[in-house]
């Protein structure tokens, strides 16, 4: 079955504090990954992407992901998170090519940055 | 692009209502996704297009959810009859899917509340 689970659902962290966010996934065939995020009542953004090439992608506002392949992840990372990375964040699959293209996201994580 | 504009921004009906939400896609994108968004069970995918044509609606939640897309610039989420498990933040999302690889792009979301 199709499924991206997210292990941290809420995490606390203080200004400057490094941030990891976890995530794997479960999808049949080659896939293209995502992080987005949603600021509080706001719509989901997209944070960054890997479709292919260099496992490690940089997306906006300092945010980086890896793609493990042999591990079915696709960690977030950030070095120094700052209070306006408070946020929800969501990690989601879909596979390349074929004429589907479903889109699966995880539960998200709920990120809290305290100053 | 105006992105994608989804309509009402907010609903509140009687249970018992039918309730009908909106979305205009981004000009250009074959792909439409409708979502879910509660605390409970997170962000849940409900059914999407691809070309206009519904592939996989798996995730709608009962026979009382109904969506179309009469044309490439147009969808609707129907709700007959409401009921108060359905207040949610539903939003549609939209990519293009050349090459089996897409990024969605979210809508602002309708809140409906149900009572």
């Amino acid at each position: 079955a199709q499924s991206v689970s997210q292990h941290n659902h809420h995490v606390i962290l203080s200004e400057a504090a490094s941030l990891e966010l976890g995530c794997n996934y479960s999808y049949g065939g080659t896939v293209n990954l995502f992080w987005y995020v949603q600021y509080p009542g706001q719509h989901l953004q997209l944070l960054l992407k890997y479709f292919s090439g260099d496992p490690l992608v940089k997306g906006i506002k300092g945010f980086e992901a890896e793609f493990i392949k042999s591990k079915f992840s696709f960690n977030l990372r950030k070095p120094s998170v700052q209070w306006s990375d408070t946020a929800e964040y969501f990690c989601a699959v879909n596979g390349k090519g074929g004429a589907t293209n479903k889109l699966i996201f995880g539960t998200g994580t709920l990120l809290a940055v305290q100053p | 692009d105006a992105g994608v504009i989804q309509s009402p921004r907010h609903e509140v009906t009687e249970m018992g209502q039918e309730v009908t939400l909106r979305c205009k896609p981004i000009s250009g994108h074959d792909y439409l996704f409708w979502y879910r968004q509660t605390m409970m069970r997170g962000l849940e995918l409900l059914i999407y297009f691809n070309n206009n044509v519904p592939i996989d609606d798996s995730g709608m939640p009962e026979d009382r959810f109904s969506a179309k897309m009469p044309n490439a610039s147009f969808s609707t989420l129907k709700i007959q009859p409401s009921e108060p498990r359905d207040s949610a933040v539903y939003f549609c999302a939209t990519g293009k899917g050349t090459g089996g690889s897409s990024e969605a792009f979210f809508g602002q979301g309708t809140r409906l509340t149900v009572v």
